[in-house]
């Protein structure tokens, strides 16, 4: 079945740089993509979803892309700040014969210093 | 916004203890799920359920149970907890061929 990958588990910068987190997958057919960021002591909270036919999807400082050809998915955070530090997950939608579901990555520790 | 609430919050329990951890969602939604978050496993699915008094396993079903009473309501149970039960544990729903999975704030169990 489906296996995602994510790398770094851990991220430390400083506030202001980027933050880069990579995931890939191995099913060609997956479609649904989707960056989670979990915060101390809370739930998931869905950052962006991203459909196949995209490469590139920018919202409020976060930028994602979407090689196909890799199956390779990238979360950037532009110019981190410390409200950023959270646990960050990359996901996969993948489909059964009893309804869909989601994959996760292991998830990146994002650490963001003043 | 979806509201995912759940309970306990955290529950210390003994080996070999039946546990429930209980998700309630407002929103009509058809999908719930249960989720195990353990350090370098990310999130890892239980068990699901697309309608109520239905449910389906997930990958890592193996010593939990699940149950839909009805379309708010989803239950997870541990008839005979063990030590590597502990974890958090994580409830989501979402609407049938939705996108978006709305997470519970978590709970955390400790088995001793």
């Amino acid at each position: 079945g489906e296996q995602v990958e994510q790398r770094p588990p851990h991220l430390s910068v400083r506030e202001g740089d980027s933050a880069f987190i990579i995931c890939t997958y191995t099913d060609s057919a997956t479609a649904y993509f989707y960056w989670y960021k979990q915060e101390p002591g809370a739930g998931l909270q869905l950052l962006m979803s991203v459909f196949s036919n995209v490469d590139r999807k920018e919202e409020q400082g976060l930028t994602v892309l979407l090689n196909k050809k890799d199956k390779r998915l990238s979360l950037n955070l532009t110019a981190a700040h410390p409200g950023d530090s959270a646990v960050y997950f990359c996901a996969v939608r993948v489909y059964g014969s009893s309804g869909n579901k989601l994959i996760f990555g292991i998830g990146t520790l994002l650490s963001v210093k003043p | 916004e979806a509201a995912v609430t759940q309970s306990p919050r955290s529950k210390v329990a003994v080996t070999g203890g039946k546990v429930t951890l209980s998700c309630h969602q407002t929103n009509n939604h058809d999908y719930m799920y249960w989720y195990r978050q353990d350090t370098g496993h990310g999130l890892r699915l239980i068990h699901y359920s697309y309608v109520a008094d239905s449910t389906e396993k997930g990958d890592i079903p193996d010593g939990y149970k699940a149950s839909r009473p009805s379309q708010e309501n989803f239950s997870l149970i541990l008839e005979l907890a063990s030590l590597s039960q502990t974890a958090v544990y994580f409830c989501a729903s979402s609407d049938s061929g939705a996108h978006e999975q709305y997470f519970g704030p978590g709970t955390r169990l400790t088995v001793l």
